[in-house]
């Protein structure tokens, strides 16, 4: 199972909207909608910031919201701060019962 | 909460068992995730053990199946994660992960070596 795609790095000053994408497969994000993004600043554990797709857990701002549209998932964070700066990592349930995490995807507030 | 154990420096080839504690949900209902990640590089899934009552079964990732077991004990709340034949790739920060009702929770994660 290969990871999923995601860009490098993505940029933003305050203020400004980014949204980073999360590219698989049928078997896997076009296939189910179990997408989950996670949110990790260096020496911490991932914190969950959306699950099945576009749900928000409590405690999550607004700011971010997920999305999907056929093989490719979404995640846009609104109001760039500066506490968004961190790594993000979108995962997504697979057609083998396993999951897959995308590449990583690490945010720069400018 | 989640809070993992059991790890640290290892030979290749050798074993090593890791343990996560889970607290304030029902873990008997839970199915339970090993995620590790390799210093300064991404997360990548280990495998799942489902609850009991769905039947218990495990998944892993092609990397360590047939060298690595999940477990649970119920009755201590406890999750598992035994390690055979270990290669230096398997060098990494583990993390156990559960996905509730509302919610991913997570542990603080713990590091194992292998190396020489």
């Amino acid at each position: 199972q290969s990871a999923l795609t995601q860009p490098a790095s993505v940029s933003g000053s305050p203020g400004q909207s980014i949204t980073i994408s999360c590219t698989g497969t049928s078997s896997d994000i076009g296939g189910y909608n179990y997408v989950s993004w996670y949110q990790q600043h260096p020496g911490k554990a991932p914190r969950v910031m959306v699950y099945d797709v576009s749900n928000r857990p409590s405690g999550v701002s607004n700011r971010f919201s997920g999305s999907k549209s056929g093989n490719t998932a979404s995640l846009t964070i609104s109001g760039l701060q500066a506490e968004d700066e961190a790594d993000y990592y979108c995962c997504s349930y697979t057609r083998s019962s396993t999951y897959v995490f995308g590449t990583g995807t690490k945010v720069t507030v400018l | 909460q989640l809070v993992e154990s059991g790890g640290g420096l290892v030979k290749p080839g050798g074993s090593l068992r890791l343990s996560c504690v889970a607290s304030g949900f029902h873990f008997n209902s839970a199915y339970m995730n090993w995620v590790r990640q390799v210093p300064g590089k991404g997360l990548e899934w280990v495998g799942r053990v489902k609850s009991n009552a769905d039947g218990g079964a495990v998944d892993y990732a092609a990397p360590v199946k047939g060298r690595f077991t999940i477990s649970r004990d119920d009755s201590k709340n406890t999750l598992f994660l035994d390690m055979n034949s270990l290669k230096p790739e398997d060098t990494a920060v583990y993390y156990c992960a559960t996905a509730l009702s509302t919610t991913v929770v997570w542990g603080q994660g713990t590091m194992v070596s292998v190396s020489s």
